[in-house]
């Protein structure tokens, strides 16, 4: 019972070519986010929302465009792919707590 | 200057050595701060929240000084499979550091 999953687990894909990541979220939290976590393992936040709607937006480039049809989902799709968005990509979801749940990540790779 | 800053280390010290991180924040209206581990290829996991108060799990201690801005993880008796990342984050947007490298060497 994986509390954050996501898929794909692994992309590898051509620049250019536009994807997206899922994500869903069985623990009733309000609030998720997206991280990326490039090649120096430094995370950091792109966005977040609170039951559907977006609350932080950390100057990541419009082709990352995250959608959350419900407070349980949050993808993200990714336009017209570069190789510096080669990076793991993590979903996650807060508690009420303030704590922090990840998914597993997307290993997305640009070639 | 970055909202969250750690020494990226790496760190590494013999089994059984007892290690200490720090991590800084520049954000004095944050309230909640935690440690996290990765492992590699893995995803963060809750190590610890850390309170004014301190708080303690087996060997693990962490402390929140909020005077200095800084908190700060201690490790005792350490583990071969303590050997990891360990991220610190806090913060209304939950932003976390570059994390600091633990190798523990038989």
């Amino acid at each position: 019972d994986t509390a954050v999953s996501q898929t794909p687990k692994y992309l590898v894909t051509q620049m250019g070519n536009d994807k997206s990541i899922k994500c869903e979220q069985n623990l009733g939290h309000d609030t998720m986010y997206w991280y990326k976590q490039d090649s120096k393992k430094f995370l950091k936040i792109m966005f977040s929302y609170n039951n559907k709607e977006l609350i932080i937006n950390e100057t990541v480039p419009n082709r990352f465009s995250p959608k959350s049809p419900d407070k349980a989902h949050l993808n993200l799709h990714i336009n017209s792919l570069e190789l510096g968005d080669s990076a793991v990509y993590f979903c996650a979801s807060r508690d009420g707590g303030n704590t922090i749940y990840f998914g597993e990540g997307s290993w997305l790779t640009v070639v | 200057r970055k909202e969250v800053e750690q020494d990226p280390g790496p760190f590494n010290v013999p089994e059984g050595a007892t290690v200490a991180f720090n991590c800084t924040y520049s954000n004095s209206a944050s309230q909640s701060f935690f440690w996290y581990r990765q492992d590699c290829r893995k995803e963060p996991k809750l190590l610890m929240s850390v309170y004014s108060s301190g708080n303690e799990d087996g060997r693990f201690t962490a402390q929140l000084n909020r005077a200095s801005q800084y908190i700060s993880l201690l490790i005792r008796d350490s583990k071969l499979s303590d050997s990891a990342t360990y991220l610190c984050g806090g913060g209304f947007k939950t932003i976390f550091g570059a994390g600091t490298r633990l190798f523990v060497k038989a």
